[in-house]
């Protein structure tokens, strides 16, 4: 597809255990960005990759979130010990370059910590 | 203090109807982009219009266009001849060159409704 895909579309876990999830941006989109979205909420900025590198990972929460983009397509965001706090949906956005200013997101990915 | 308001939690508007969703913004970096997003029922969020902060004319996409109001700091999204498949949540949201920072930063959202 030409779009941004995230997988998995629902996660459940419970409490205390490690998750993965997925991002493919769309094709030669150099800049990704990670958000999570609460429900009734706006989405909230975690972090924003230019190429393979995180340029800016000031919203992550704490060190039990981290992402990594190891060939500059797609990524990966981890949550080591989820929380029923953690629970949300978890979007992903990429952009051409990291001038461009339109970011395009996916699906997203539900998160459930039980 | 919010960067990104949106005032109206809900609107009901007859289908046909052209319908304001109202969006104010703090900023004090003189060059920022202003973005409006759907997200249906479905959950993904889809761009529908953007505005720099040095662009002269109002953006306009379509049926969407936006009232760029600089010095009141406003970006309402105007929606014409509104649709059935109008309804969802609206997101209005800034992003700022300040310091190359290239997040988006949302407001609260506003669901549409179009009545039939």
């Amino acid at each position: 597809g030409a779009g941004v895909s995230q997988t998995p579309s629902n996660k459940v876990t419970e409490k205390g255990k490690y998750v993965e999830l997925r991002c493919d941006p769309i094709s030669g989109h150099t800049a990704l960005y990670w958000y999570r979205q609460s429900l009734g909420q706006g989405p909230e900025f975690l972090i924003y990759f230019q190429g393979t590198g995180a340029a800016d990972d000031s919203g992550l929460p704490n060190d039990r979130f981290f992402a990594v983009r190891p060939e500059g397509s797609v990524s990966t965001l981890k949550i080591q010990r989820t929380e029923r706090g953690d629970s949300a949906v978890y979007l992903c956005a990429s952009s051409a370059t990291d001038r461009a200013d339109t970011q395009y997101f996916g699906p997203g990915t539900r998160l459930t910590v039980l | 203090a919010q960067k990104i308001t949106q005032t109206q939690p809900g609107m009901f508007v007859q289908e046909k109807e052209a319908v304001t969703l109202d969006c104010t913004y703090d900023t004090s970096d003189p060059s920022y982009g202003l973005f409006w997003y759907k997200q249906p029922s479905s959950g993904e969020m889809i761009f529908l219009i953007y505005q720099g902060s040095y662009d002269q004319q109002n953006a306009t996409e379509g049926r969407y266009s936006l009232n760029f109001q600089k010095a009141r700091k406003s970006a309402n999204l105007v929606i014409s001849a509104s649709q059935l498949g109008d309804s969802a949540m609206y997101f209005c949201a800034m992003r700022e060159a300040y310091q190359g920072a290239q997040k988006l930063v949302f407001g609260q959202g506003t669901r549409l409704t179009i009545n039939p």
